[in-house]
């Protein structure tokens, strides 16, 4: 079964200092996607970054970069320049499920998450 | 442009009553999935529906149904509720329907069951 690890509870980083949020995870598939989101205490779902399987080069958004090993399975979250409204849970995730044409696009399975402080 | 609209955004019922939670999704997303967040876990997939036809379905009893409108917006039921529902429960669109790119979440709603 598919399976997303997220081994810390809680991290702090000092502000304007890069934080690196680890995932590691399982499946048989051969493609498959891998995705960061950030939850604010608000609830919102907050897209960051998107990882294919088959993608060659790690992704990045603008402060955002994801280190993806696809042989150790993990895909860590890097943080650069850690901003104050950084604080907030930081969830990885990984679509499951076939992608059908004009069907069925699969779901999301999700970590447990890391809180994340961004200490002044 | 709205994002992912979610009524109501707080709620709170009594053990075995009913409740209907709605979703409206962006624009031009024919997409809508529902997920389960119990406090301290991630969110765990319930129904995803496409074209107002359900496309998937997780590990959660029959008490548990959705549907689609036209409109593309969606409702998720939950029947004979348990202190155990108590969650935030999220909906999320997506535009294309091989969108390698995951969804957007509204707000959610938080129920609590008491």
């Amino acid at each position: 079964a598919q399976k997303i690890t997220q081994t810390q509870p809680g991290m702090f980083v000092q502000e304007k200092e890069a934080v690196t949020l680890d995932c590691t995870y399982d499946t048989s598939d051969q493609s498959y996607g891998l995705f960061w989101y950030k939850q604010p205490s608000s609830g919102e779902m907050i897209f960051l970054i998107y990882q294919g399987s088959y993608d060659e080069q790690n992704a990045t958004e603008g402060r955002y970069s994801l280190n993806f090993q696809k042989a150790r399975k993990s895909a860590n979250l890097v943080i650069s320049a850690s901003q104050l409204g950084d604080s907030a849970m930081y969830f990885c995730a990984m679509r499951e499920g076939r992608i059908e044409y004009g069907g069925s696009q699969g779901n999301l399975i999700f970590g447990k998450g890391t809180k994340l402080s961004v200490k002044p | 442009d709205a994002g992912v609209t979610q009524s109501p955004t707080h709620l709170i019922k009594t053990r075995g009553q009913q409740v209907t939670l709605r979703c409206s999704p962006i624009s031009g997303h024919k997409s809508v999935s529902w997920y389960q967040q119990v406090l301290g876990q991630g969110p765990q997939f319930i129904f995803q529906y496409y074209e107002k036809e359900e496309r998937g379905r997780g590990n959660f009893p029959d008490r548990f149904s959705a549907r689609q409108f036209p409109n593309y917006s969606s409702e998720l039921n939950v029947n004979a509720l348990l202190l155990g529902d108590s969650a935030l429960y999220l909906c999320a669109s997506s535009l294309r329907d091989t969108s390698n790119y995951g969804y957007t979440f509204g707000s959610g709603t938080r129920l609590t069951v008491v």
